[in-house]
């Protein structure tokens, strides 16, 4: 299948600072991209829609302009978390639309996910 | 909205038996398409099985398959043969066919494969 990478795989970082985690698809094309926040014991949660040469969607009640997006090309998204707070600390995954899929092989692959510490 | 149930927070199983997770979802689309992902200790998401909504036939993977009933909303994952590794968190998915094409999960079934 379809592999989807993100880097880095872990974080660690002070209050204040700003982190960026890239989001890559290896062998396909990716005209979407999804960021997901997943806490502890708990489902993902959409954060953002990433779109390929046009600004992101956000999701209800989370902060644009804490939670910066970019997506510059067909195989990688960013996001950077701006002014991170311990508040801030989770596993954050990306996923990303197979563009040349559609129809009956529409699927998102997964990136193996970055864990974010906050001191 | 879309939303989706998985009313079995933790299940166990035998080794070598039979298992299966219950789904349920809710949605005012026609055309979509359900997915079953597997998280196991790594937190890597994983495609374990999915289901076009327009297909009537149940969607078959070696060991997993699933009980599709569009009618009641329905999507189960019966996991054969349960091995070892097989121990991990699921989560039903499902997905717009158009429009936004984020997934919306359902809270996860937590398995455990019992040697």
């Amino acid at each position: 299948g379809a592999v989807v990478s993100q880097h880095p795989s872990w974080v660690i970082c002070k209050s204040g600072t700003s982190v960026k985690i890239e989001c890559r698809s290896l062998d396909f094309q990716a005209t979407t991209m999804f960021w997901y926040r997943q806490f502890p014991k708990q489902s993902l949660m959409l954060m953002a829609t990433s779109n390929e040469g046009s600004k992101a969607t956000y999701e209800q009640g989370v902060e644009k302009d804490k939670f910066l997006i970019n997506h510059a090309s067909l195989t990688l998204s960013t996001l950077t978390v701006t002014s991170a707070h311990p508040e801030d600390s989770s596993f954050y995954i990306c996923s990303a639309r197979d563009f040349l899929a559609g129809g009956y092989q529409e699927t998102q692959y997964f990136g193996p996910g970055t864990r974010l510490l906050v001191l | 909205a879309q939303t989706v149930t998985q009313s079995q927070p933790e299940m166990s199983v035998q080794e070598a038996e039979t298992v299966t997770l219950s789904c349920t979802y809710d949605t005012s689309e026609n055309n979509y398409y359900l997915f079953w992902y597997k998280q196991p200790p790594s937190r890597q998401m994983i495609l374990v099985i999915r289901q076009e909504a327009y297909k009537q036939q149940n969607a078959t993977e070696n060991r997993f398959s699933v009980n599709f009933q569009k009618a009641a909303k329905s999507f189960s994952l019966k996991i054969s043969d349960s091995q070892l590794g097989d121990t991990a968190m699921y989560f039903c998915a499902f997905m717009k066919q158009t429009g936004a094409n984020n997934l919306f999960f359902g809270t996860g079934t937590r398995l455990t494969v019992i040697p």
